[in-house]
C-alpha cells in the first residue's frame, strides 16, 4: 500500500542553524508529494509541493526536490527561525491503489530557539 | 477568500453521544475531504465527498459517516461516541477532483474531547 516514513524527532535547532527532515514514501505509480506545516493550535497549510519526479517545490526559504529513484521528498531550509517552530507533516497524494486521498507521515515536531 | 470554516472548534461529549461536525469549504471548490488526527495514529483520511456523493472512504467503522450538500458544505458524524474517538477532526477542500496534484486546502480543526 501507500505510505509515508519521516523522522518523527522532535527536532530543537538554534536560530539560523540548517534544518534537514527527511522523508520516504512506498507509492505506486507517480504520486504527488507534499509538505504541510501546523503551527500550534492550527490547521494544516501547504507549505510545498511537487507533481512529478526531479521536480523541487520551494516557499518561505523551504525547499523539497522529488527524488523517484530514492523515493525520497526531503525538507530543507538553510537558516531557520524562531517562527518556523511548528509540526511538520509529508504526504503523498497517490495515483495509484488505495482510497485514502492524502497519506500522510507522522509528523515532525521543529522547536527552533533564540 | 474566505479559508475553510469549521465549527464548532471545540466540543465535549460523553460516551454514547452522537455528534455533527460542520465544515464550509472555500467558495467555488466542491471537493471536501475529512481527515482525523490524534496523538497516536496520526493524521487518517476518514472520507471524501465531491458532487454530494461519497466517493472515497478510508478505514473508519461505520459509526462515522458523512455528507455534503448542494452548496459542497458537509457534515461529518459520529454515532455512539468512544474515547478513542477524541481527536482533532480536519476537513479540507479542493477545487475538483482533477487528480493526485491538486492541493487541498485545510480548516483550523474541531477539537472533540469524549468523557
Amino acid at each position: 500500500g501507500n505510505s509515508v516514513t519521516q523522522m518523527e524527532g522532535p527536532v530543537t535547532l538554534s536560530e539560523e542553524a540548517f534544518l534537514t527532515i527527511n522523508c520516504t514514501y512506498t507509492a505506486t505509480g507517480y504520486p504527488s508529494l507534499f509538505w504541510y506545516v501546523q503551527y500550534p493550535g492550527e490547521g494544516l497549510q501547504l507549505l510545498l509541493k511537487a507533481t512529478k519526479a526531479d521536480d523541487k517545490g520551494s516557499n518561505k526559504g523551504f525547499e523539497a526536490t522529488y527524488r523517484k529513484e530514492t523515493t525520497s521528498f526531503h525538507l530543507e531550509k538553510g537558516s531557520v527561525q524562531v517562527s518556523d517552530s511548528a509540526v511538520y507533516f509529508c504526504a503523498l497524494s497517490p495515483t495509484q491503489g488505495g482510497s485514502e486521498k492524502l497519506v500522510f507521515g507522522k509528523g515532525t515536531k521543529l522547536t527552533v530557539n533564540p | 477568500k474566505a479559508g475553510v470554516t469549521q465549527t464548532p472548534r471545540y466540543l465535549i461529549k460523553t460516551r454514547g453521544q452522537q455528534v455533527t461536525l460542520s465544515c464550509s469549504p472555500i467558495s467555488g471548490h466542491r471537493s471536501v475531504s475529512w481527515y482525523q488526527q490524534t496523538p497516536g495514529q496520526g493524521l487518517q483520511f476518514l472520507f471524501e465527498y465531491f458532487s454530494e456523493t461519497q466517493r472515497n472512504k478510508g478505514n473508519f467503522p461505520g459509526r462515522f459517516s458523512g455528507r455534503q450538500f448542494s452548496n459542497s458544505r458537509s457534515e461529518m458524524n459520529v454515532s455512539t461516541l468512544e474515547l478513542g474517538d477524541s481527536a482533532l477532526y480536519l476537513c479540507a477542500s479542493s477545487p475538483t477532483r482533477t487528480g493526485p496534484q491538486e492541493t487541498q486546502y485545510f480548516g483550523p480543526g474541531t477539537r472533540l474531547l469524549v468523557l
